[in-house]
């Protein structure tokens, strides 16, 4: 069984660019969370998305914005990126809805570099 | 606010010893507790604790969670060279706009 995947691995964009990241579940997995993690703040939760709908957002501003297909496939999107926006972006994805004991599964990450 | 600390932030320990890794929470809306190991980009599920004082086993790995004093520990016996890694502590709540709160971690270096 195939774990999550995310696109692309790694990422240099400039100050101002705009980005879009990709998760795809696990299968039959039907929830995806998003988090920032950085050496300073650790890992940061951005949102979460349970059939197709977003069901929890962390504190982060309006740049960052997601979404959910009819798959459970997930993308994420930073605009006008900032030089604080450089991190460790991962996806995870779980069997159960949000609110529930979940595992949580995780992929490998999208490194984002901004210059 | 809601937080999540863990204690050392980073350890070196000779491959044998015997490690103790802390994390405690002031959380609201407190559901479970989880452990994850990381060892290069993605974090791996090692434990979920939900009951007070009941030990969670795998191999040479054990956690418990005390929620009188609101905190975990996780226990390494006879590190091994590949137990290196961050170690991250998660408080799961029942509600709020942050379901899953993390600790920054604890790195881990277990030297031959």
């Amino acid at each position: 069984k195939a774990g999550v995947t995310q696109t692309p691995r790694y990422l240099i964009k400039t100050r101002g660019q705009q980005v879009t990241l990709s998760c795809s579940p696990i299968s039959g997995h039907r929830s995806v969370s998003w988090y920032q993690q950085t050496p300073g703040q650790g890992l940061q939760f951005l949102f979460e998305y349970f059939s197709e709908t977003q069901r929890n957002k962390g504190n982060f501003p309006g740049r960052f914005s997601g979404r959910q297909f009819s798959n459970s496939r997930s993308e994420m999107n930073v605009s006008t990126l900032e030089l604080g926006d450089s991190a460790l972006y991962l996806c995870a994805s779980s069997l159960a809805p949000p609110g529930t004991n979940e595992k949580l599964f995780f992929g490998s990450g999208t490194q984002l570099s901004v210059l | 606010e809601d937080k999540v600390v863990q204690s050392p932030l980073s350890l070196v320990v000779h491959e044998g010893d015997t490690v103790t890794l802390n994390c405690s929470y002031e959380v609201t809306n407190f559901r479970s507790l989880l452990w994850y190991k990381q060892e290069k980009k993605a974090p791996t599920f090692l434990f979920m604790l939900t009951s007070s004082g009941i030990e969670k086993k795998s191999g040479r790995l054990s956690s418990i969670l005390d929620k009188k004093e609101l905190s975990s520990i996780l226990n390494i016996t006879a590190t091994q060279t590949g137990d290196s890694a961050i170690y991250l502590c998660a408080v799961l709540r029942n509600s709020g706009n942050t379901p899953l709160v993390f600790g920054k971690g604890t790195r881990l270096s277990v030297i031959a």
